[in-house]
């Protein structure tokens, strides 16, 4: 596609309760990365894609938080059981070559608001 | 541990002027830095991409520049414009080279 593409645009979850986040990075990108942002911060790192292998997850909170790339492509963001603290932007990035060497394409973003 | 610091956090300035922005890292062992756009709800731009060997780079009215050994890099935005408005970031790779470390960012209101 043209650009990253990331749904649901906005999720509202009750505390406790699972979600996914679908990120479609541009199409031929190896590199694949998520960020959390939350309000008036820069986005911090969680994880990091090359093809489907998940190179680098030292970014993930805790291990309610899970990420897949199964075919080098679509990505998937889980978390299990939100709580309030997990509320922020969810961005995914892409990117031609490995590593952090080249331009980045965001996406949107996800805006996860738990209640 | 890399740190990235932006200054100002905001700034507030008339249309036409000339204004700078500022970063600083804490590890100087960086591959690039990259200057990027926020848009209130919006994803990230990439505006500029330093590599650690260049000092410098140009697009349209925008300048940045690079002092690696300073650990720090300066985004020059000539001849503001009420378009500009919105929210600048700087990054840098962490050691391993695969992440961005970003700073708070620097929002940016230019008025007509």
């Amino acid at each position: 596609g043209a650009g990253v593409s990331q749904s649901p645009r906005y999720k509202v979850a009750k505390r406790g309760q699972d979600v996914a986040l679908r990120c479609d990075p541009i199409s031929g990108h190896v590199s694949l990365f998520w960020y959390q942002q939350a309000l008036g911060q820069g986005p911090e790192f969680l994880t990091y894609f090359q093809n489907e292998a998940q190179l680098d997850k030292s970014g993930l909170p805790s291990d309610r938080f899970f990420a897949e790339r199964p075919e080098g492509s679509v990505s998937t963001l889980k978390i299990q059981r939100t709580q309030q603290e997990d509320s922020a932007v969810y961005l995914c990035a892409s990117s031609l070559g490995r590593g952090t060497g080249y331009g980045y394409t965001f996406g949107s973003g996800t805006r996860l608001t738990v209640v | 541990k890399q740190e990235v610091t932006q200054i100002p956090a905001a700034l507030s300035v008339p249309e036409g002027e000339n204004l700078v922005l500022n970063c600083s890292f804490t590890d100087s062992a960086i591959y690039n830095l990259q200057w990027f756009r926020q848009d209130p709800g919006k994803g990230l731009t990439s505006l500029l991409l330093i590599q650690s060997s260049q000092r410098e780079q140009t697009s349209g009215r925008l300048n940045a520049s690079l002092d690696k050994s300073s650990g720090r890099s300066t985004l020059y935005i000539a001849a503001s414009q009420p378009g500009d408005s919105a929210t600048y970031l700087c990054a840098v790779n962490n050691q391993a080279g695969t992440a961005l470390i970003f700073g708070k960012g620097t929002t940016l209101s230019v008025s007509s």
